[in-house]
């Protein structure tokens, strides 16, 4: 079946440095999703991306699918405690079922 | 935006036992929801959709006697994991999608379970 692995599974970054995590699907994407769950918490959902090489950004959000949509990447810039948990892409081909990628954890040191 | 709540949002049970999980849309009606259960420090792992007025599609592996899935409504989804054991112990959590047409699922905010 469908499998979605992300890299690197855990992250720790000082404050103020970049962090990316990276998710690579065993099949062809009609869609990838990207939530962030905070500790405790449940997965809200930041962003989708649909077409082929698509770059989105929020604030220091920046988002990307492959040409392939086979894989795709968060980027955040300057890393803020606030940025502290697990960041999931989720895939999707071509229903509204999606499955999760296998997370990066995410710790930002002060 | 849209909101789904789960109750209980906490619950102990004994081994042998039933326990039912409710998944609400509270400000949109939802013809198809999810179920995922989550494993401490994993990922999501897609259980079921759950879909108004008919079965639900179990994923392969998920036992349909255990996980039963009922969508008697547009608002209302239940899962009731049957004569539970310690392994079925994890945090189930719904989810929903409001506006087809985006596809943003909406996460109501978790069950944790644990049979002892």
């Amino acid at each position: 079946g469908q499998q979605v692995m992300q890299i690197p599974q855990y992250q720790h970054v000082q404050e103020g440095e970049d962090f990316t995590t990276y998710c690579n699907s065993s099949t062809t994407l009609s869609n990838i999703q990207w939530y962030k769950q905070r500790p405790g918490g449940h997965p809200v959902f930041l962003i989708q991306l649909v077409k082929s090489g698509e770059v989105k950004k929020q604030k220091r959000l920046t988002f990307q699918f492959g040409e392939a949509k086979k894989n795709s990447s968060l980027h955040i810039t300057a890393t803020q405690t606030t940025d502290v948990g697990t960041y999931f892409c989720a895939g999707s081909s071509g229903t509204y079922k999606y499955i999760f990628g296998t997370g990066t954890r995410l710790k930002v040191l002060a | 935006g849209a909101v789904v709540s789960q109750h209980p949002s906490r619950v102990i049970c004994k081994s042998g036992t039933s326990v039912k999980i409710e998944c609400r849309s509270l400000d949109f009606q939802a013809t198809t929801m999810f179920w995922y259960r989550q494993f401490p420090k994993q990922s999501l792992m897609l259980m079921a959709t759950s879909n108004e007025g008919s079965k639900a599609t179990y994923e392969q592996g998920v036992e349909k006697d255990k996980f039963l899935i009922n969508h008697a409504s547009l608002t209302l989804s239940t899962l009731t994991v049957t004569s539970a054991h310690p392994e079925d112990s994890s945090f189930y959590i719904c989810s929903a999608i409001p506006q087809l047409n985006t596809g943003e699922l909406f996460f109501g905010e978790g069950s944790r379970l644990t049979v002892l």
